[in-house]
């Protein structure tokens, strides 16, 4: 069982907006830890996508977007692409662990 | 522009040794406020830290992990290594060198993976 819980599964049409939900607790996200997330496509590294709970890497499209609140976060994707169907994974620090920590995944199905 | 390469053994034996090592070009290991560390991913499961060492040296591991794993880094190769001891089947993944700047920063670049197999 993961320290940051994802949904298994989300899905959505070409166009439409899905949200992705990453849920921690007081000794990572509320400690004040940061979350970012990384799509990951089958045979290649993770990529990462936001980081600092709301900031792009460049060349990553403004419709992917993250926000975190109290000992939750999320990232959603607008104007769903067909080549955004992939695995997500958040990501934070935990204190109680003292290191890092990743959520179990989420496997986005663009219909 | 930053690449990371691993390479070592792809099949290990059951109670052996596991050792990968992490080649760094474009950029010195050595560079202030980088962590390196490994992650993996088990066939069908999803990712999981093993740990890094900080460019001071000082390192963190997964607790659940922690008696069996080292992280090491040689700066004159501009290399890191991880070494996990006792394998099982359990430890069969793909196992990811990975560069983080920092806990607020996210792990901003990846080796391109490397399957491990634990298989007698």
């Amino acid at each position: 069982q993961s320290v940051l819980t994802q949904p298994p599964s989300v899905s959505g049409a070409p166009g439409q907006r899905v949200t992705i939900s990453c849920t921690g607790s007081s000794s990572n996200f509320g400690a004040g830890y940061d979350v970012h997330w990384y799509q990951h496509l089958p045979g290649t590294a993770p990529k990462l996508l936001i980081y600092g709970n709301s900031n792009r890497p460049s060349g990553v499209p403004d419709r992917f977007s993250g926000s975190k609140s109290g000992t939750s976060a999320s990232l959603a994707i607008t104007g769903l692409q067909a080549e955004d169907e992939a695995d997500y994974y958040c990501q934070s620090y935990d204190s109680s662990l003292s290191g890092s920590v990743f959520g179990g995944g989420t496997k986005l199905t663009v219909l | 522009q930053l690449q990371l390469q691993e390479s070592g053994p792809g099949l290990v034996k059951p109670s052996e040794t596991l050792s990968l090592t992490c080649t760094v070009s474009g950029g010195s290991i050595s560079s202030s406020s980088y962590y390196w560390g490994w992650i993996r991913q088990p066939p069908g499961k999803g990712l999981e830290w093993i740990g890094s060492i900080y460019y001071s040296g000082s390192t963190n591991y997964n607790p659940s992990l922690k008696s069996r794993v080292t992280i090491s880094v040689d700066t004159s190769k501009n290399q890191f290594s991880l070494k996990l001891s006792s394998v099982t089947a359990a430890d069969t993944a793909v196992y990811y060198c990975a560069r983080q700047r920092g806990y607020s920063y996210g792990v901003d670049y990846w080796g391109q993976g490397t399957l491990v197999t634990v298989s007698s």
